[in-house]
Parts: structure tokens; C-alpha cells; sequence
């Protein structure tokens, strides 16, 4: 089984700064089958990038995604109050389990 | 536009049975798996299984297997997780999601809250 690490656990910034979250794999991530997701309080999550880079329907491109193997980022440019959420990081390149993250906790004040 | 529409909130006592169950619309419905995923309380997501409806393989979490069934009825586009013996510690929201081969949980449904309880 792949365990995916994050970090840092919470985040805090503030509007317009730039937010970078981490996820390592403990085991190179086949195809580079990662996934981010973003959940907000009360809501189902949310597909932010998948194929590690690639932004899925309608999301903006302050939200970007980088890395390979066994390193992941996540990139918030531009910060918006809205983007407080908690973010996961998801590998489906080793199936099964096709494990998540612990999550990021990002809060914008 | 494609939805999934998961079944209402549960309330159970232990050892009970239980199935949940998550209908598509607005896409093929064999065309893409379906997962489930499990959110405790205050908690982060973990991945249960998996199931392409299309040849109804099924791939489970070690973890929850033996715990859980995982099926599919492709006439009437639904998924369901089933449980023949619930426990106090399956208290969760529960998610189905939809996935393209090679792709992320691109498409969500709202969730069910199941509580099991004495």
C-alpha cells in the first residue's frame, strides 16, 4: 500500500499570497496517478487536478499542480477567502487501495 | 450533466444491515467506476473500494474487505455498499464518486450520513 504524506497540517495566510502544499508518496506513484481534492465544511470533495497537472473542469488556474515519482505540490496563487478549505492528495496509480493523504487544513484570515 | 444521487440519512443499531445505494445520470453509467469512500467524524477520506459497472470487476480496500460488498445494477445506473453487520465505529458520512480509467473522483455524490448506535 502507498501512504501519502502532507504537509504542512494547517496552513494559514493571508488574501494574495501564494499557498504551496506538499504530498510525498512512499513509493513512486505509477503514471503519475495523483489527485487533489478540495472540501469545504459540509461539503462533498471537490477535483481539483488529477494526472498530477492536469486542472479538471472549471477550476481556475491559480490552482495549479507539479511533481512526479514520489513528490507532489499542490500551488494557490492568489489567495481568495473562499479557497479556506481542507485539501487531500489522492494516488490511483496502485490499485487497490487507491489511498488519500491525512489532508491539508488551509485557512486564509 | 451527471449527478449522483445517493440514498437518505440511516440510523441503525449495531449489528444490523444496512445498503446504501448511489444512482448516475447524465453519462454512461458502464463507462466509468464507481468508488466509495469513508469520512469518521472530524476525519479525512478513506478510500473503501471500487467497481466498474461495465464488467462489474471489483477491487477492494484490505481493510474494509470482508466488512463491506460492493455491487452494481447497470439496468438502473446505481451502486451500493452493503454491510451484513454493522458496528458503532461505521458511523460516517459515505461518498460515491465517480472515476474515469486513468483519471481522479471527478464527480461526487452529496453523501450519506449513517449513524449505528444502541
Amino acid at each position: 500500500e502507498i501512504v501519502l504524506t502532507q504537509s504542512p497540517g494547517t496552513l494559514s495566510l493571508s488574501p494574495g499570497e501564494r499557498a504551496t502544499l506538499s504530498c510525498r508518496a512512499s513509493q513512486r506513484v505509477g503514471s503519475n496517478f495523483l489527485a487533489w481534492y478540495q472540501q469545504k465544511p459540509g461539503q462533498a470533495p471537490r477535483l481539483l487536478i488529477d494526472g498530477a497537472s492536469t486542472r479538471a473542469t472549471g477550476i481556475p488556474d491559480r490552482f495549479s499542480g507539479s511533481g512526479s515519482g514520489t513528490d507532489f505540490t499542490l500551488t494557490i496563487t492568489r489567495l481568495e477567502p473562499e479557497d479556506s478549505a481542507v485539501y487531500f492528495c489522492q494516488q490511483y496509480g496502485s490499485s487497490p487501495p487507491e489511498t488519500f493523504g491525512q489532508g491539508t487544513k488551509l485557512e486564509i484570515k | 450533466e451527471v449527478q449522483l444521487v445517493q440514498s437518505e440519512v440511516e440510523v441503525k443499531k449495531p449489528g444490523e444491515s444496512l445498503e446504501i445505494s448511489c444512482k448516475g445520470s447524465g453519462y454512461s453509467f458502464t463507462s466509468y467506476w464507481m468508488g466509495w469512500v469513508r469520512q469518521m467524524p472530524g476525519k479525512g477520506l478513506e478510500w473503501m473500494g471500487i467497481i466498474y459497472p461495465g464488467d462489474s470487476e471489483i477491487r477492494y480496500n484490505p481493510s474494509f474487505q470482508g466488512q463491506i460488498t460492493i455491487s452494481a445494477d447497470k439496468s438502473i445506473n446505481t451502486a451500493y455498499l452493503k454491510w451484513s453487520r454493522l458496528k458503532a465505529s461505521d458511523t460516517a458520512i459515505y461518498y460515491c464518486a465517480r472515476r474515469p480509467t486513468g483519471g481522479g473522483l471527478d464527480s461526487w455524490g452529496q453523501g450519506v450520513l449513517v449513524t449505528v448506535s444502541s
